[in-house]
């Protein structure tokens, strides 16, 4: 069992450029999450999904966007990528929502340069 | 909005005993996590609290007042594994869940 899988592992981005970043789960759980890490400010959610079909916005979710087609899968996107975007994403996910553990991909470091 | 304060690092030495302090100011409460998180790896869950008390699991134990907004995460035996930042996160009304900036914990000899 792979757990949650994020790919690619890392990336390096022209400003401007279209980016999606991919996640995976295998543990049919019902909640996924789209999180960024910088250096100082901690892990902030960007955008999450309590259910396939669903999608919320978390606390800093401008310029990028979701989709949940099924509960598998659940990719980021980037439509036009600016260097403050440069951060390492960790994509989670939880069974049902976030009263329950949240289990962590192993994340996708991306610079935009 | 909501707010979680930790203290940003601490060192403490092997075999002792270390606490870290987490306070957290929600719209509404649906309890408290502590995560562990190795240098350049992912978050790992260590603790979940959504009532007041302690909870003991081997050597980490995570205590919650619920009155005070406040919750501590207690390492004992220090292990130099154990070396790594320690997120603190609550669940408010809206089930979100909100992460402090971290505790990094240095164990040294």
């Amino acid at each position: 069992i792979a757990g949650i899988t994020q790919a690619p592992t890392s990336q390096i981005l022209a400003a401007g450029r279209r980016m999606t970043l991919r996640c995976t789960q295998d543990m049919r759980h019902n909640a996924m999450y789209w999180y960024r890490q910088d250096l100082g400010l901690g892990l902030r959610l960007i955008h999450y999904s309590n259910t396939a079909g669903t999608t919320g916005k978390g606390e800093v979710p401008d310029g990028y966007s979701v989709s949940r087609a099924n509960t598998d899968d659940f990719p980021l996107t980037l439509a036009s990528a600016v260097p403050s975007q440069t951060s390492v994403y960790f994509c989670a996910s939880s069974d049902s929502d976030a009263t329950d553990t949240q289990y962590f991909g192993p994340g996708t470091r991306l610079t935009v340069l | 909005g909501q707010n979680i304060d930790q203290p940003t690092e601490m060192t403490a030495t092997e075999g002792a005993i270390v606490q870290i302090n987490c306070t957290y100011q929600t719209s509404g409460f649906n309890g408290l996590f502590w995560y562990q998180q190795h240098a350049g790896e992912a978050p790992t869950f260590l603790s979940y609290n959504v009532l007041d008390g302690l909870e003991e699991k081997g050597r980490f134990s995570s205590f919650l007042s619920r009155s005070k907004g406040y919750s501590y995460l207690l390492l004992k035996e220090l292990q130099m594994k154990d070396s790594a930042s320690y997120l603190c996160a609550a669940c408010d009304g809206s089930y979100q869940l909100t992460f402090g900036k971290g505790t990094k914990l240095s164990v040294i000899p």
